[in-house]
């Protein structure tokens, strides 16, 4: 089955830095990454996601790329704000059987922005 | 506006319950997912569903089950509650292949 690695798992940051957390998946057949934000005490959100046929999307100050020969993608999230510090999730969407119907996440990045 | 529900925030249960967990989803999504949450764990799959009647296990299965007798409710069931047990737990839903909605956690505490 799949297998997603996330790095690093706690990143500080200085507000108005920028931040980059860093994911690899090992299913070439993967086509499907969103990323999800959870802050304390609410549930994950999805912030942003890209599919394969994709090689980056932005929104606003986040930013997502994916690198399908390497099998990796990383969510990069500019000039920081003390909001955004948060629990962020990578996943990844397998394409066929039942690997098509969920999403394997890593284990998560504890993001906290330093006013 | 997408909502998955859970019938209870907090519960406190003690060793040996039968413990109950129940989760509603309102936008006819095909699958439906419980997930443990643990602190330097992520988030780990107990089972999934996706269609009615229809389960697989994830990657920690044990120690617990599951019910989906309608679309949009799915249940899971700790047999007889632990102490190893104690965690957070959320219950998602999705269409096949799209976003995925958590619902708001039920915080289980066995004693």
């Amino acid at each position: 089955g799949e297998n997603v690695e996330q790095h690093p798992s706690t990143l500080s940051v200085q507000e108005g830095d920028s931040a980059v957390i860093k994911c690899t998946y090992s299913d070439s057949a993967s086509n499907y990454f969103p990323w999800y934000k959870q802050e304390l005490g609410k549930r994950p959100q999805l912030i942003i996601d890209i599919r394969s046929n994709v090689g980056e999307k932005k929104d606003q100050r986040i930013a997502v790329t994916l690198n399908k020969t390497a099998k990796h993608f990383s969510l990069h999230i500019t000039e920081t704000q003390p909001e955004d510090s948060a629990v962020y999730f990578c996943a990844a969407n397998g394409d066929s059987g039942a690997g098509s119907y969920q999403l394997t996440f890593g284990k998560g990045t504890k993001l906290s922005v330093i006013p | 506006d997408v909502k998955v529900t859970q019938s209870s925030r907090y519960l406190v249960k003690r060793t040996g319950e039968k413990v109950f967990l129940e989760c509603v989803q309102d936008m006819d999504h095909e699958n439906m997912f419980w997930y443990r949450q643990d602190p330097g764990l992520g988030l780990r799959l107990i089972y999934f569903s996706y269609d009615v009647k229809m389960k697989e296990k994830g990657d920690i299965p044990e120690g617990y089950s599951v019910s989906r007798e309608k679309k949009e409710r799915f249940s899971l069931i700790l047999e007889s509650a632990s102490t190893n047990q104690t965690s957070m737990y959320l219950c998602a839903s999705r269409s096949h292949r799209d976003e995925q909605y958590f619902g708001p956690g039920t915080r289980l505490t066995v004693t």
